[in-house]
């Protein structure tokens, strides 16, 4: 039981392009969505987040878009950057007397030169 | 600079015999969280307090329990840690108030032989 699901493992992305990850959930009840970035051997780090009533956020090169019809989520990146290559997790939120984070599986960017 | 410390870095135990993970934080976070991750899985939360109050997951084994003994700490007592409880343990901390994003720290990776 899955709430929230990056089905691409992997995505890789030429130096310069636009990288695109996404993610679905579907639990209806969540309230923010957020992007986490993680390098090996540290924790995930804080990028982006989007509240359930906005359908875009953006942040320099960085991008989130909210489909609430299509339970769907994405992270926009341009252009991508070698410091891009990381692991990123979705993230979806449930306020329950305190904030309850659920996570994607995560996909591993990788820029090329 | 404010920050989340997770000790060790990495743990090794031998099957059967109680281990303990810390977690301190000096951001004065009023909520800490422990996520449990094994490989290429989403992080899955295991439990959090909300200042001193206590909140299991449903899910989360008896295995697994934890101790705040003050707002800076948090420790994940495994009591007799199985080779499936070999995984990356995440602690993090929030604020505790809605959309705002978790600080982690960079994990225990944690080998039960």
């Amino acid at each position: 039981d899955q709430q929230v699901k990056q089905n691409s493992p992997s995505l890789s992305v030429q130096e310069g392009r636009i990288s695109i990850l996404n993610c679905d959930y579907t639990n209806s009840m969540f309230d923010y969505f957020l992007w986490y970035k993680k390098y090996p051997a540290e924790g995930p780090t804080f990028l982006i987040s989007i509240s359930s009533i906005k359908d875009k956020n953006e942040d320099g090169r960085f991008t989130v878009f909210l489909n609430k019809s299509a339970k769907h989520l994405s992270l926009h990146i341009v252009p991508s950057q070698p410091g891009d290559s990381a692991v990123y997790f979705c993230a979806a939120s449930l306020f329950q007397g305190a904030q309850k984070l659920v996570f994607g599986q995560g996909t591993r960017l990788t820029i090329n030169p | 600079d404010a920050m989340v410390i997770q000790n060790p870095r990495y743990q090794v135990t031998q099957f059967g015999k109680p281990v303990t993970l810390s977690c301190s934080q000096t951001l004065n976070h009023n909520v800490m969280y422990w996520y449990q991750q094994k490989s290429s899985q989403a992080p899955k939360l295991l439990f959090h307090y909300y200042d001193k109050d206590f909140n299991n997951e449903a899910d989360t084994p008896d295995n697994f329990q934890s101790r705040r003994p003050n707002t800076s700490f948090c420790f994940l007592d495994i009591r007799s840690p199985g080779l499936g409880d070999a995984a990356m343990y995440l602690c993090a901390t929030s604020r505790g108030g809605q959309g705002l994003a978790y600080t982690f720290g960079s994990g225990t990776r944690l080998t039960v032989v």
